[in-house]
């Protein structure tokens, strides 16, 4: 079946450090990828997606590459802030009615 | 308000009672999907719904479960016979096209005593 598998956490960084976020998937056919973010106190938000092997996904100094090749769809950010504190899901959709299969999360903190 | 809104956000419940949650989707956006979410893990789906039609239902759906999106608006998930193992956040999201723009409600956090 289905899967997703993403680096178990918490990661902690100081602020401006690079982050990776590494994840990788199992799928039949050729899925969708997506890193969605949950802030603290609020719901879940896409913060990025690639549909086809070798795109990019960016969004808000975050990105991550489709690799067919690997399986991985790893998540990175040059330098991050406090206000990235958060988790983060890694996630594939491969069915025609697009529902998702989410990873376990991933949990950031950067301190000051 | 342009979000999906869910309610109750909390709902505490002894075991064996039967629950009913609601989720209110973006009004335009066709399809409605619930998830499940168990603390440490990432959200499980549950079933979807395009229009008023139940189109896939998940494993993890059991008899004690039900949803139902009368008229292709707001949709209800209910858990009859409620057991510890059903406490968890139940997410509920809306998504309107092709472009996976799924719009995520906060979310019905259950606890079962």
């Amino acid at each position: 079946g289905n899967s997703v598998t993403q680096m178990e956490g918490p990661v902690t960084l100081s602020e401006e450090a690079f982050l990776t976020i590494n994840c990788t998937y199992t799928a039949t056919g050729y899925p969708s990828l997506f890193w969605y973010v949950q802030y603290p106190g609020e719901g879940l938000q896409l913060l990025l997606k690639a549909t086809k092997a070798d795109d990019k996904g960016s969004n808000k100094g975050f990105e991550a590459t489709y690799r067919k090749e690997t399986t991985s769809f790893h998540l990175e950010k040059g330098s991050v802030q406090v206000s990235d504190s958060a988790v983060y899901f890694c996630a594939l959709s491969a069915n025609s009615g697009y529902a998702l299969n989410f990873g376990k999360g991933t949990s950031l903190l950067v301190t000051p | 308000d342009t979000g999906v809104s869910q309610n109750p956000r909390h709902k505490i419940t002894k075991r064996g009672q039967n629950v009913t949650f609601r989720c209110d989707p973006i009004s335009e956006h066709n399809r409605l999907y619930w998830y499940r979410q168990t603390l440490g893990q990432g959200p499980e789906f549950l079933t979807y719904f395009q229009n008023e039609a139940q189109l896939e239902k998940s494993r993890l759906l059991s008899d004690r479960f039900s949803a139902e999106r009368p008229k292709g608006s707001f949709s209800t998930l209910e858990i009859q016979r409620t057991e510890q193992g059903d406490s968890a956040m139940y997410l509920c999201a809306s998504l309107g096209g092709a472009d996976y723009g799924y719009t995520f409600g906060s979310g019905t956090r259950l606890t079962v005593v």
